[in-house]
């Protein structure tokens, strides 16, 4: 049983596209993050999301909590963005998605 | 101020020994929690320290431990090791007022080999 599910669990674009991560999950959350992971293993935290919608600069998230589902979404799409991309949820421990691996080709 | 360091990098270790990997967190952080993660299971949550007192943990066994000083720095403990262990472990950093409801600060991560 998955608390967290994603998917795609592979994306190919093209440089300038638009993208589209989605994240459900199925148990009582506190908040929910979005964590970038680069070849190598560092991971970075994109946003953290109890309600509604965050921006930082090509990256958007977004929340509905009635329907315990989340988007990330990247406008532009750049080689440079390819990554990993963890969908995780905080209720009384973290739950991790299994991953998007997003290849954005120039 | 520095990111988060983990200590050592790379391990090679065989069946049965014990690991000891540690953790500094940055500077004011007093939250530290450490994730495994593998190919076939993904990132999992091990365990959460604050102020030297484990405040969550996640469905490891008990060769797992953990263990956080007064300076915040954090250690994890692996005995009799198993062919499973091998991973890359992770540690992550945040203020600790509200667990979970913080973004969290990774280190690079600790790679272990269990021969």
């Amino acid at each position: 049983k998955n608390e967290v599910e994603q998917s795609p669990q592979n994306l190919t674009a093209q440089e300038g596209e638009f993208i589209t991560i989605n994240c459900s999950y199925s148990v009582g959350i506190s908040a929910l993050h979005w964590l970038q992971q680069h070849p190598g293993g560092g991971i970075v935290s994109l946003f953290m999301l109890s309600s509604g919608k965050k921006k930082h600069g090509r990256l958007i998230a977004t929340i509905n909590i009635q329907e315990k589902h989340s988007s990330l979404h990247i406008t532009a799409s750049h080689p440079r963005d390819s990554a990993v991309y963890i969908c995780a949820v905080t209720g009384n421990q973290f739950y991790f998605g299994t991953g998007t691996s997003l290849t954005v080709i120039p | 101020k520095a990111g988060v360091t983990q200590t050592p990098r790379y391990l090679i270790k065989t069946r049965g020994q014990q690991v000891t990997l540690s953790c500094s967190p940055i500077s004011g952080h007093r939250s530290v929690s450490w994730y495994q993660q593998t190919p076939g299971q993904g990132l999992q949550f091990l365990f959460e320290y604050f102020s030297e007192t484990q405040r969550n943990k996640g469905n490891f066994p008990g060769r797992f431990s953990g263990r956080q000083f007064s300076n915040s720095r954090s250690e994890m403990n692996v005995s009799t090791l198993e062919l499973g262990d091998s991973a890359l472990y992770l540690c992550a950093s945040s203020l600790g007022v509200a667990s979970g409801l913080e973004t969290q600060y990774f280190g690079p991560g600790t790679r272990l080999l269990v021969l």
